[in-house]
């Protein structure tokens, strides 16, 4: 899997919008971009992901560069629930058994 | 619906003694994983079930480490003799992957912290 890049923390304001970035120029045709995060003493928790379209859920929004070199997770309107470390992963998606491997991430802290 | 659940919670055992742990995937994954994260690490990956296949267990750290799935679900991940280095959160994830055009988009449960004394 290509490797990734990311801010090692970051701030954010309640109820406004979180934009984390995520470096990988390395990124291979076939793989996509993935983002979990983790909440304290919790499992990691699925996002969303993508492969060269901007993306969109009721969780966050993903936004690609048309390189596919970086790409943006957005956070429309942060909660303090939100505060978690987020991990950008590259990887294929379609084949089974292709484990999971999380990075540093970055520690976001949503402050009132 | 029903996400991937995970037994029990917690777990506190002697050294030497033997553990189970229980994860019973989403309704109708075919994949189901096995990682474990010590404190303040990543995921460290232990074994990988995918349908009727043979399982990869080539992140199993020892013979003492085992899982089964009986009947392409529920799935047991059992530590013999246990050590204190085996203390860890052991986190169970499924996906649909080889199902029809299911992708490998892994799903968490909340894991099992296990604290060997």
């Amino acid at each position: 899997d290509a490797k990734t890049t990311q801010p090692t923390s970051m701030d954010c304001a309640e109820g406004r919008a979180a934009n984390l970035p995520c470096n990988h120029s390395t990124i291979s045709g076939n793989e996509y971009v993935y983002w979990y995060r983790q909440i304290h003493s919790q499992g990691p928790q699925y996002i969303i992901h993508g492969l060269k379209n901007n993306e969109t859920n009721e969780m966050a929004s993903l936004i690609i560069t048309e390189d596919r070199k970086s790409s943006t997770l957005i956070l429309p309107h942060a909660t303090l629930r939100d505060t978690a470390v987020y991990y950008c992963i590259v990887r294929v998606s379609k084949a089974a058994g292709n484990k999971l491997t999380f990075g540093g991430g970055t520690r976001v802290l949503v402050k009132p | 619906g029903a996400g991937v659940s995970q037994s029990p919670s917690n777990k506190v055992t002697e050294k030497g003694k033997d553990v189970e742990l229980r994860c019973d995937p989403i309704s109708g994954h075919t994949a189901l994983y096995w990682y474990r994260q010590s404190l303040g690490q990543g995921l460290e990956f232990l074994i990988y079930f995918q349908g009727n296949s043979a399982p990869d267990k080539s992140g199993l750290p020892s013979d003492r480490f085992s899982a089964e799935r009986t009947g392409g679900s529920v799935s047991t991940l059992t530590i013999q003799r246990t050590q204190q280095e085996d203390s860890a959160v052991y986190l169970c994830a499924s996906s649909l992957a080889g199902r029809g055009s299911g992708t490998d988009t892994q799903y968490f449960g909340p894991g099992t912290r296990l604290t060997v004394l």
